[in-house]
């Protein structure tokens, strides 16, 4: 079935980087997009980005644009989300998704 | 980039139906038959519940049910029973981008 396994989070200060990854199994990864979702402590849902099956076309949120680049590497089966320039509004719980099925998420703090 | 608008809360008794509104505009929800409905328990990852409007995954149980007027969605739950207490976000596609609503918290009680 598929699975999908989030990594990178952490403590990180404000302005600093950041690399998430999602490493998937159990569906062919290349054929399908991928997103990143994330949730904020207490609160709901936003959509961060997505990339097209073959990488080809990237979106951002307003929130995140020229912050945030989404990225794949489909011989691995991994999926990417390099943070840059951090705030403390990107504080969450970052899910990757594809086709209905979300990972477990991976938590990034932004403190100083 | 507007999120989607749900009820911050809803409530029924086991047995009973409850519906969950969703609204959107003509470049969301009303321009596209591409509605998601997903159930989030405390600290679990968000669960597919309802897809494409009206799709359930397998395995979701046939007491959940979607559909669509214009620029609104809205997701039944009949025949209440505790363990549907969560709360219930719909998302919408728009314009290449995913758009969530503010989430709904269902109280069983």
């Amino acid at each position: 079935q598929v699975h999908l396994v989030e990594s990178g989070g952490g403590v990180v200060q404000p302005g600093r980087s950041l690399r998430l990854s999602c490493a998937a199994s159990g569906f062919t990864f290349s054929s399908y997009g991928m997103h990143w979702v994330r949730q904020a402590p207490g609160k709901g849902l936003e959509w961060v980005a997505v990339i097209w099956y073959d990488g080809s076309n990237k979106y951002y949120a307003d929130s995140v644009k020229g912050r945030f680049t989404i990225s794949r590497d489909n011989s691995k089966n991994t999926l990417f989300l390099h943070m840059d320039s951090l705030r403390a509004e990107d504080t969450a719980v970052y899910y990757c998704a594809s086709q209905g099925h979300w990972g477990q998420g991976t938590l990034v703090t932004v403190s100083s | 980039q507007s999120a989607l608008t749900q009820p911050a809360s809803v409530s029924g008794s086991p047995g009973q139906s409850i519906t969950i509104s969703c609204t959107g505009t003509s470049s969301d929800i009303g321009g596209y038959d591409f509605v998601s409905w997903y159930q989030q328990h405390p600290g679990k990852a968000p669960k597919l519940m309802i897809y494409e409007v009206t799709n359930r995954p397998s395995g979701v149980s046939n007491r959940f049910s979607g559909s669509k007027s214009g620029n609104t969605a809205s997701l039944t739950i009949s025949g209440l029973q505790a363990e549907d207490e969560a709360d219930y976000y719909c998302s919408s596609y728009t314009s290449n981008r995913g758009v969530f609503g503010g989430g709904t918290k269902l109280t069983v009680l």
